[in-house]
């Protein structure tokens, strides 16, 4: 099982752009990197997901490096209702346990 | 809405008292996660079930168990509830239970334990 490791908060203020790192230094061939963004007291909800290079939707994109040891998801103008808590899941194949490491918790300020 | 429903939403109980949960998946969905989240902590992966059957599992306590029935709702078991208990209880579900698929989450069950 791929290990993550991510900040555990970081700060911003509205309108900028957010990067968020992950290192997942064992991952395997097989292995999707995936975001999940949560809110407080409410269950985590599916941002992106990549295996390589880069990955782009209507709310992020998502950068990986050819070795595929770190992820950036990025937030473009970052808003007040971005304040969350982003976690970096690393599938190991097959049967997925979504194994969620601590999270990096955002927080945007006017 | 994700498409996931967990209830009941909100639940108390006394100490080593026994509780069930359940959770219906999103329709289509064959894969279904439980996690449990206390207060201010991450999320830790219990159990998954897919089409029925226990595929995984994470640091799920002895006193709890969980099964997937034939029409693939879920229900997750507490049993010789503890204070330490006392969290918010998410459900998932999925279509496959490969790596490369999206998991949605329900809305949770705050579990309060007195």
């Amino acid at each position: 099982l791929a290990k993550t490791t991510q900040p555990i908060s970081m700060d911003s203020y509205e309108g900028q752009e957010v990067n968020i790192t992950c290192s997942h230094n064992n991952i395997a061939t097989n292995d999707y990197i995936t975001w999940y963004q949560q809110f407080p007291s409410q269950g985590p909800r599916f941002i992106i997901q990549g295996y390589k290079t880069k990955v782009t939707n209507e709310v992020a994109s998502l950068f990986i490096p050819a070795d595929r040891k770190s992820s950036t998801l990025s937030l473009p103008r970052v808003s007040l209702s971005d304040t969350a808590v982003y976690y970096c899941l690393v599938g190991e194949g097959g049967f997925q346990k979504l194994v969620f490491g601590t999270g990096t918790r955002l927080l945007v300020s006017p | 809405d994700s498409g996931v429903t967990q209830t009941p939403k909100h639940l108390i109980t006394a100490t080593g008292q026994r509780v069930t949960l359940r959770c219906s998946p999103r329709s289509g969905d064959l894969s279904v996660y439980w996690y449990q989240q206390s207060l201010d902590q991450g999320l830790q992966f219990l159990i998954q079930y897919y089409n029925g059957e226990e595929r995984a599992k994470g640091n799920i306590l002895e006193r709890f168990s969980a099964q997937q029935f034939p029409d693939l709702h879920s229900e997750l078991n507490l049993s010789s509830l503890e204070l330490g208990d006392s969290a918010l209880y998410f459900c998932a579900s999925s279509v496959a239970p490969s790596a490369d698929t999206e998991a949605f989450f329900g809305q949770g069950t705050r579990l309060t334990v007195v």
